[in-house]
């Protein structure tokens, strides 16, 4: 079992839509990381959490440590917001452990 | 805004061949990072580097792999004798402190043929 788990793996959506992306962890974490990555590869860290919530523009991001689970949001969705959305945890020490990404498409 | 920069951006060896991908992080940042990114697949831990020392490195990082921060400001991830499933995009990070937030690179793309 992964110790990161994503859902959905793939999200669709209509611009304006608001959308929610899913990350449930098994272990015990000093922070969760959201990052983005854009189809030329490169990555880009959006939040840093390690209790309640966070929110930058359109993004919003949450977590439940006793639940083990954190929520990215966008709202009012556009077709620039298309890319792989990744959940990352520190459980100890200083390295990051990723879950799988989702796909983001968003139509116009 | 500070960036974590990356050179080469595409490189192609030859199986067997040494090569050295080279990072500028960020320069007030004390933690150093490299990960890797199998295509299709989900990115993975290699290495952490600290006070001129490795930190912590995964089951990957294997003689087979070294870092060296040879001047104060370049960090480099060398691979000796690369094999075909050594492609991947590496990706180099930086951070202030051991619990501050990731500026990653733009990547290099490693493809051994």
């Amino acid at each position: 079992k992964n110790e990161v788990e994503q859902s959905p793996q793939n999200l669709t959506a209509q611009e304006g839509e608001f959308i929610t992306i899913n990350c449930s962890y098994s272990v015990g974490i000093s922070a969760l990381h959201w990052l983005q990555q854009h189809p030329g590869g490169g990555i880009v860290s959006l939040f840093m959490l390690s209790s309640g919530k966070k929110k930058h523009g359109r993004l919003i991001a949450t977590i439940n440590i006793q639940e083990k689970h954190s929520s990215l949001h966008i709202t009012a969705s556009h077709p620039r917001d298309s890319a792989v959305y990744i959940c990352a945890v520190r459980s100890g020490g200083s390295r990051l452990t990723f879950g799988e990404g989702t796909q983001l498409t968003v139509n116009p | 805004e500070p960036e974590v920069t990356q050179t080469p951006s595409h490189q192609v060896t030859q199986m067997g061949q040494e090569v050295i991908l080279r990072c500028v992080p960020i320069s007030n940042h004390l933690y150093f990072y490299w990960y890797r990114q199998i295509l299709g697949q989900k990115v993975e831990f290699l290495v952490s580097f600290y006070n001129n020392e490795i930190s912590e490195k995964s089951e990957i990082f294997d003689d087979q792999f070294s870092v060296e921060r040879p001047d104060g400001s370049n960090f480099t991830l060398k691979i000796r004798s690369t094999k075909l499933e050594d492609s991947a995009m590496y990706f180099c990070a930086s951070s202030e402190g051991r619990a501050a937030g990731y500026t990653f690179g733009s990547g290099t793309r490693l493809t051994v043929v």
